[in-house]
């Protein structure tokens, strides 16, 4: 079992739909988690970043993590068509040890 | 967040040769880290590179493959040596900005070996 799970997609939906992205994990170590948006012929960008379980919003996008599960999730409402990329979720055990990256789903969002 | 770039943005390669890829950084950052992207992978780090020391490289990654450069806190270099078809791949710079204890990425070197 790989570490970091995440369905590759591709995943299609309209303008305006709820997209939730998922990813689980095998490691119970892992307390950082991460979503990176990745455009086209460019380097991952940050997107959310949370710590441990809960809950984390910022603007149309919300991060979700279960540790019990070791499921994670981000949500994107009202989606928009500058939404398609591809979403990576990353994580780790501490700041010091390297982040684990899922494969990424891609997303695209039509109008 | 820290601005990095990274260049060349893409390049074709015959079989044998080697690339060299920079990474400069606008601000001084402790570690900086290469990481490989292959089609339809995650993204896997290959080494990270600490000013001063050797860089720690990854299971499955070697300094002779890959040797690292990192002459001070804002710079530093990977080459892909003795290139074969299997190295093609987006190759990518990355820092733990200081501030926010984030990882950052660069835009990433497309590489093509034929």
């Amino acid at each position: 079992q790989k570490e970091v799970e995440q369905d590759p997609g591709p995943l299609s939906v309209p303008e305006g739909a709820i997209v939730s992205l998922n990813c689980t994990y095998s490691n119970s170590a892992f307390q950082y988690f991460m979503w990176y948006r990745q455009y086209s012929r460019k380097g991952p960008e940050l997107l959310m970043y949370t710590y441990s379980s809960g809950n984390k919003e910022d603007g149309r996008f919300t991060a979700q993590v279960d540790k019990s599960s070791k499921y994670i999730s981000l949500f994107i409402r009202d989606s928009q068509p500058s939404d398609s990329a591809t979403y990576l979720c990353a994580m780790s055990a501490s700041g010091n040890t390297p982040l684990v990256f899922g494969k990424g789903t891609r997303l695209s969002v039509i109008a | 967040s820290a601005v990095i770039s990274q260049k060349p943005s893409r390049d074709i390669c015959q079989r044998g040769t080697s690339l060299t890829i920079q990474c400069q950084v606008d601000s001084q950052v402790t570690m900086m880290f290469w990481y490989r992207q292959q089609p339809g992978q995650s993204l896997t780090l290959i080494a990270t590179a600490n000013q001063g020391s050797e860089a720690t490289y990854e299971s499955g990654f070697v300094i002779d493959k890959f040797p690292i450069s990192r002459p001070n806190l804002t710079f530093s270099t990977l080459t892909v040596s003795n290139m074969s078809p299997e190295d093609s791949s987006i190759y990518l710079c990355s820092v733990d900005d200081p501030l926010s204890e984030k990882l950052f990425f660069g835009s990433g070197t497309q590489l093509s070996v034929l």
